[in-house]
């Protein structure tokens, strides 16, 4: 079983929407969350941490249930750079400067005008 | 400031080829990791180093060896190249566990 569930998609969805992704961790071991954004043929890129009591960082909003294992990532008011394939990430390590870190295999989204 | 950068950024091998994708940081990163991503599959570690001198094996090290050769550098080699390995080859270094910076990649494909 992958340590890092996640719905592929695709979304599309037209710029202004508001959409939201899911992801489900196995391990309740795990200590920190990330959502990492990858563009088409481009490297991954820290997109926020994800914090115990949901944090946002402007249009982007991203919540933690350890409870249920569930993190996700809602994005208001879409544009079209938007458009990317978003990684669920988590890690067993915590303060420190090893961080092995486990990636889903993202949701692609697609933003249309 | 170049962050990672990785070296060749295309390579068709043969089956049986060796090769040696190359990595450099220049962010003073003490840990470096290796990735491959296929389609479906996401991004899997194959070998990480947490400092100098130090490696160990990811998720999935068969076929491969790594060489951390300073700091600054950590290179994935390919002794007998397999059409399995056909893969896209991230290296990332982080200073902390909060973020890894990845290279621009190595698009590998074995015939």
């Amino acid at each position: 079983r992958k340590e890092v569930e996640q719905d592929p998609g695709p979304f599309n969805v037209p710029e202004g929407a508001t959409v939201a992704f899911n992801c489900t961790y196995s391990n309740s071991a795990s200590q920190s969350f990330f959502w990492y954004r990858q563009d088409c043929r481009k490297e991954p890129k820290l997109l926020m941490s994800v914090y115990s009591s949901g944090n946002e960082d402007g249009r982007f909003t991203a919540q933690l249930n350890r409870a249920s294992q569930y993190i996700s990532l809602l994005i208001r008011d879409s544009k079209l750079s938007d458009s990317a394939t978003y990684l669920c990430v988590v890690t067993f390590d915590r303060g420190s400067t090893l961080g092995r870190l486990y990636f889903g295999r993202g949701t692609q989204l697609t933003v249309w005008p | 400031n170049a962050g990672v950068t990785q070296t060749p950024k295309f390579q068709v091998l043969k089956t049986g080829q060796s090769m040696t994708l190359q990595c450099a940081q220049d962010m003073n990163h003490n840990s470096m990791y290796w990735y491959r991503q296929d389609p479906g599959m996401g991004l899997r570690l194959i070998y990480y180093s947490a400092s100098e001198g130090t490696t160990d094996k990811g998720e999935v090290p068969n076929g491969y060896n790594v060489s951390r050769l300073n700091k600054r550098e950590f290179s994935l080699r390919l002794e007998s190249a397999a059409p399995s390995q056909t893969s896209v080859y991230f290296c990332a270094s982080s200073e902390w566990v909060n973020e890894q910076y990845f290279g621009p990649g190595t698009r590998l494909t074995v015939t």
